[in-house]
């Protein structure tokens, strides 16, 4: 089946640093891709949605000046976290919806995950 | 807009018993429908989903899920659980238009007592 890949998996940065993560769908184009977070013992929460070669339409109450996404080409989305803060630490999960197919329906892939934690 | 509303936060379960975790939808226009399962420390897996067809629909590790559209439901069964069960349990819903996203519930935790 299709992969969606995530790096770093693990990532410790102090508070006040930048960190970007990446998204890459392996073996699918995808104009659309996901941002999610989820706290400990929490569900997954949708940041943003990220379109290639347009700008990112963010959920309410994610800033977007915060979290910075750049969805540069059909395979690959990045979340730059800028600034990071404690509060920031958490586990970011990206998914990229395969645009291929005749079908109406496009399955959308979640990749493993991305540790943040900020000291 | 979706929502997804996962009923208990918590099952405990015996092993060898049957389970069914909970799951209410709301949204105005056709859906799709999903259960993913988290292991600890671990991405997502999907377990199953609906989009169309037949409402009973059956996934891997031995879980299946019935759509009923009059109770807006999409609960998961189980016949028999196992230890290696235990995890996270996560209903989505989707809607049916092209710039839809999937939105998760609150999750259900599954654990399985020897």
């Amino acid at each position: 089946g299709a992969v969606v890949s995530q790096h770093p998996s693990r990532v410790i940065c102090k508070s006040g640093t930048s960190v970007k993560i990446e998204c890459r769908s392996l073996d699918f184009q995808a104009t659309t891709m996901f941002w999610y977070r989820q706290f400990p013992k929490q569900s997954l929460m949708l940041m943003a949605t990220s379109n290639e070669g347009s700008k990112a339409t963010y959920e309410q109450g994610v800033e977007k000046d915060k979290f910075l996404i750049n969805h540069a080409s059909l395979t690959l989305s990045t979340l730059t976290v800028t600034s990071a803060h404690p509060e920031d630490s958490s586990f970011y999960i990206c998914s990229a919806r395969d645009q291929g197919g005749s079908s109406s329906y496009n399955e959308q892939f979640f990749g493993p995950g991305t540790r943040l934690t900020v000291l | 807009a979706q929502s997804v509303t996962q009923l208990d936060s918590q099952v405990p379960v015996f092993e060898e018993a049957p389970v069914e975790l909970r799951c209410n939808y709301s949204s105005s226009v056709s859906v799709y429908l999903f259960w993913y399962v988290q292991y600890p420390n671990q991405g997502l897996q999907l377990l199953l989903k609906y989009l169309s067809g037949s409402t009973l629909v059956k996934g891997i590790n031995g879980f299946e899920a019935e759509f009923n559209k009059s109770q807006t439901s999409f609960h998961l069964r189980k016949p028999s659980v196992h230890i290696s069960d235990t995890a996270e349990y996560f209903c989505a819903v989707r809607s049916g238009s092209s710039a839809s996203k999937i939105i998760f519930g609150s999750g259900t935790r599954l654990s399985i007592r020897p």
